[in-house]
């Protein structure tokens, strides 16, 4: 257990809303990030960030901001909700190095946009 | 472009064994994971490979071929609550993880 929580954990909400979603860790792991998972589709990564103020795009970056100022937090922001991105959102972090760490997961944050 | 290949759905009985097969096209490699996710659960790790061969933990063991681009994971003496997922994941040149959608193992008494 990594001590990984998003929030909320379920969200509807309608076109054009904005929506956070945020996670939080008590690890002080510096690697975090968020992916999306939807049937047919392997886990796509939206962002990540190496430390605080650190982030960069991963695949499917568009219609998403993050934001990390602190080690603990790292927000996932859709500015104006569509219902493309109804979706099941997982935030992680990396233990270890980069190139050999595994992820550990949060529990996931379901979102329905209508 | 990148790819990684692993069958949609499989069904085996309580106490068999099964394979569960992923093939890669990567730009590079650094390594080939494994993870299991329960039906609205969070994924979690099971096996990392970066060197051919195979890799045994309990009743589950990884097999890496990097000339194939070809791994398999191999679970034994089947349980109901190996019900699950199966993600396979592949870490390329640029240490960013390629996730395959996934097989859904089901297991049947």
């Amino acid at each position: 257990d990594a001590g990984i929580t998003q929030s909320p954990r379920h969200k509807v909400t309608e076109t054009g809303t904005p929506v956070t979603l945020r996670c939080h860790q008590t690890e002080n792991h510096r690697y975090m990030y968020w992916y999306r998972q939807d049937p047919g589709h392997g886990l796509r990564l939206i962002h990540y960030s190496y430390g605080v103020k650190d982030t960069d795009k991963g695949e499917v970056s568009d219609g998403y901001s993050v934001s990390r100022s602190k080690t603990e937090d790292f927000l996932l922001t859709l500015e104006s909700a569509t219902s493309s991105q109804t979706s099941v959102y997982f935030c992680a972090v990396q233990a270890g190095t980069a190139d050999t760490g595994e992820l550990f997961f949060g529990e996931g944050s379901r979102l329905t946009v209508l | 472009g990148q790819n990684i290949d692993q069958p949609t759905e499989m069904t085996a009985t309580e106490g068999a064994i099964v394979q569960i097969n992923c093939t890669y096209q990567t730009s590079g490699f650094n390594g080939l994971f494994w993870y299991q996710q329960h039906a609205g659960e969070a994924p979690t790790f099971l096996s990392y490979n970066v060197l051919d061969g195979l890799e045994e933990k309990g009743r589950f063991s990884s097999f890496l071929s990097r000339s194939k681009g070809y791994s398999y994971l191999l679970l034994k003496e089947l349980q109901m609550k190996d019900s699950a997922s199966y993600l396979c994941a592949v870490l390329d040149s640029n240490y960013q993880l390629i996730w395959g959608a996934g097989t859904k193992l089901i297991i049947k008494p």
